[in-house]
């Protein structure tokens, strides 16, 4: 059963503007949600997370709002670079959780 | 500073065959291990992760195994391996739990013909 649900599998988006990418769970026990990307062949890297405690967590380019009623949470990129261009995953964890459950994946492709 | 080794970085089997891939952890003392899979098209899935040497979780009953001999050191195996566990196998490692973040290996690419 799919905790963390990521239902956009793909987003198109032209440089200098803002991407957004959603993200929803259904366990409300989590209490930390991550954000990672990744390029092909190679692993994924931590870009920003965010803890229950907070709605809102900035980072350079990078802000990633938590909606904790509606169990959703969004990723902005602003502006967008070709750089960035690679697929998302939101993950999300428990309190006394040792694993972090992965959405699909959202992949994200710049356009110049 | 930490660092993960994870390898062969791609590996071509025939069905049936063994498999073994290993990660290794530098830098750090009694990391949480993982092994996470991803199949082509599709997201990350936990295959096994470990707190402790010999200390193993499966979270997919498969056919695959996994082993901590060392504190730094996580092996995934098979004895004969299915042409459904092709996949981009990712090694892992953090340093507790409660949404920690994870630090990943650059993968290996299993293709199972």
């Amino acid at each position: 059963d799919q905790q963390v649900k990521q239902n956009s599998p793909s987003l198109s988006v032209q440089e200098g503007r803002i991407s957004i990418l959603n993200c929803d769970y259904t366990n409300s026990m989590f209490d930390y949600f991550l954000w990672y990307k990744k390029y092909p062949a190679e692993g994924p890297t931590f870009l920003i997370s965010i803890s229950s405690i907070k709605d809102k967590n900035e980072d350079g380019r990078f802000t990633v709002f938590l909606n904790k009623s509606a169990k959703h949470l969004s990723l902005h990129i602003v502006p967008s670079q070709p750089g960035d261009s690679a697929v998302y995953f939101c993950a999300a964890s428990g309190h006394n959780d040792y694993k972090l459950s992965f959405g699909a994946g959202t992949t994200v492709t710049v356009r110049a | 500073s930490q660092t993960i080794h994870q390898w062969p970085a791609t590996l071509v089997q025939p069905v049936g065959s063994p498999l073994s891939l290993e990660c290794t952890v530098e830098g750090t003392s009694n990391p949480n291990l993982y092994w996470y899979r991803q199949a082509a098209g599709r997201g990350l899935q936990l295959l096994f992760y470990s707190i402790g040497i010999d200390q193993i979780s499966s979270e997919v009953p498969q056919n695959l195994s996994a082993s901590r001999p060392q504190d730094r050191q996580f092996i995934l195996s098979s004895k004969k391996l299915l042409l459904s566990d092709s996949g981009f196998y990712l090694c892992a490692w953090n340093r507790d739990r409660g949404g920690e973040k994870l630090f990943f290996g650059s993968g290996t690419q299993l293709s199972v013909l």
